[in-house]
């Protein structure tokens, strides 16, 4: 069965501190994979699209990157408006998007 | 250029009653995807809409249909209302091809009592 698996659950973080979410995933046939922003109460915001080993893209503090296995999200200096949830979606090769759990990001001021 | 609207934004059932969800899509957009999100987990996918036919279903009962119109908006609709349908329901359209460039509606909160 198609799986995304996203770690850790929760992270806290100072204003400032770097860090990194990542996405793994089963290995069957992926076409593209997709990082999405979600405020509390609200529906997700799309970031970054992924197809191949070796890409990566940036927006402002934010940068993804993709290896053959997993996802990273990295954080640069991150601000207390970073705070949000982070959901990591991979296409099988389907018309779904199969969502991993997410990464609830606190950046305390 | 408009985005995904939803409605209502939050309703409460009993459980064995029927809900009917609507979705606008974004303008442009031919495709529509309805995705159940419990609290803290991630949406899953119920089923999706290209040209007023479904195109791919999920792993839910067929108590779960939907429609698209003409004018690319939707309807979810959920019969016989039971305790574990609590959730927010997510609407996203997306262009044919997109794969995975979803536009989504802020959702519709149900709870069943």
């Amino acid at each position: 069965e198609d799986q995304v698996t996203q770690s850790p659950e929760a992270l806290r973080l100072q204003e400032g501190e770097s860090s990194s979410l990542n996405c793994s995933y089963t290995v069957s046939g992926l076409r593209g994979l997709f990082w999405y922003r979600q405020d509390p109460g609200k529906g997700p915001e799309f970031l970054f699209t992924l197809y191949s080993a070796g890409e990566e893209k940036e927006k402002e503090r934010l940068k993804a990157t993709l290896t053959k296995k997993e996802s990273f999200l990295h954080i640069t200096a991150p601000k207390p408006e970073d705070s949000a949830t982070y959901l990591c979606a991979v296409n099988f090769g389907n018309e779904k998007l199969t969502f991993g759990t997410g990464t609830r990001l606190t950046i305390i001021p | 250029e408009t985005g995904v609207t939803q409605s209502p934004t939050h309703l409460i059932k009993t459980r064995g009653q029927q809900v009917t969800l609507r979705c606008s899509s974004q303008s442009g957009h031919n495709t529509v995807s309805w995705y159940q999100q419990a609290l803290g987990q991630g949406p899953q996918f119920i089923f999706q809409y290209y040209r007023e036919e479904e195109n791919g279903r999920g792993n839910f009962p067929p108590r779960f249909s939907g429609l698209q119109f003409p004018n690319y908006s939707s309807e979810l609709n959920v019969n016989a209302l039971e305790l574990d349908d609590s959730a927010l329901y997510l609407c996203a359209s997306s262009l044919t091809g997109s794969s995975g460039e979803l536009f989504f509606g802020e959702g519709s909160r149900l709870t069943v009592l």
